[in-house]
């Protein structure tokens, strides 16, 4: 079946330690996100990309990295200069850019990371 | 900037009740309108969609029309189930664009 695969569901880190999130798509899509979830926050745009080897900040990108070196593949970095990463993170995919045509996100399972 | 304003949670009905969860948009340009829902644990799904002014977009039983006098994208749906309990989330996306902007969910809980 076609999706977004993200691993781990659920995820400890001790402090000061770096982690990555992994996120996979096999629905051929260009662009890629990552969103981080807190309690009535709603969802806020850590980093995106809208093309392999390309991504562009989000609104909260401080504390975190990514990599796009394969289309299907976008991993999040949480950094140890992040301040607070216990978090639940969200990674969609879309079509690409088109003015033509409105391009729906789908999104992964969400990883619910615990630094403790 | 763009944003999106939803009415705070949670909100609690019985089966079979009318529901209504409002939305409005602040954008620079025309936007598309898009209501997610998210169960929980789960990541977000599409409920619906609409791209241009008086678009009503509808899926499952519920329905949002896109008022551009308003700029509102108010999500309804004539009779909820205990099944329909999830967390709603309003969000737009500018023409041209990819950038989702979400408003920052309401929590639906339905009771028998």
């Amino acid at each position: 079946d076609g999706g977004i695969t993200q691993s781990p569901k659920y995820l400890f880190r001790k402090e000061g330690q770096n982690v990555t999130l992994s996120c996979e798509q096999n629905l051929n899509h260009d662009a890629m996100y990552w969103y981080r979830q807190d309690p009535g926050q709603g969802l806020r745009l850590i980093y995106y990309s809208q093309i392999v080897n390309d991504f562009q900040k989000g609104d909260i990108a401080e504390g975190y990295s990514v990599s796009r070196e394969k289309k299907e593949s976008f991993p999040l970095t949480v950094t140890s200069a992040q301040k607070n990463p216990t978090a639940f993170y969200l990674c969609a995919s879309s079509i690409g850019v088109g003015r033509e045509r409105v391009t729906e996100a789908f999104f992964g399972q969400g990883t619910r990371l615990t630094v403790v | 900037g763009d944003s999106v304003t939803q009415m705070e949670g949670p909100v609690t009905l019985s089966e079979e009740a009318f529901l209504t969860i409002n939305c409005t948009y602040t954008a620079t340009g025309y936007p598309s309108l898009f209501w997610y829902v998210q169960y929980p644990g789960e990541g977000l799904q599409l409920l619906l969609k609409a791209t241009k002014a008086d678009d009503k977009g509808s899926n499952k039983g519920f329905e949002a029309t896109y008022r551009k006098e308003t700029t509102s994208f108010h999500l309804e749906k004539g009779s909820v189930q205990v099944s329909d309990s999830a967390v709603y989330f309003c969000a737009l996306k500018e023409g041209g664009g990819n950038k989702l902007t979400f408003g920052t969910g309401t929590q639906l809980k339905v009771e028998l």
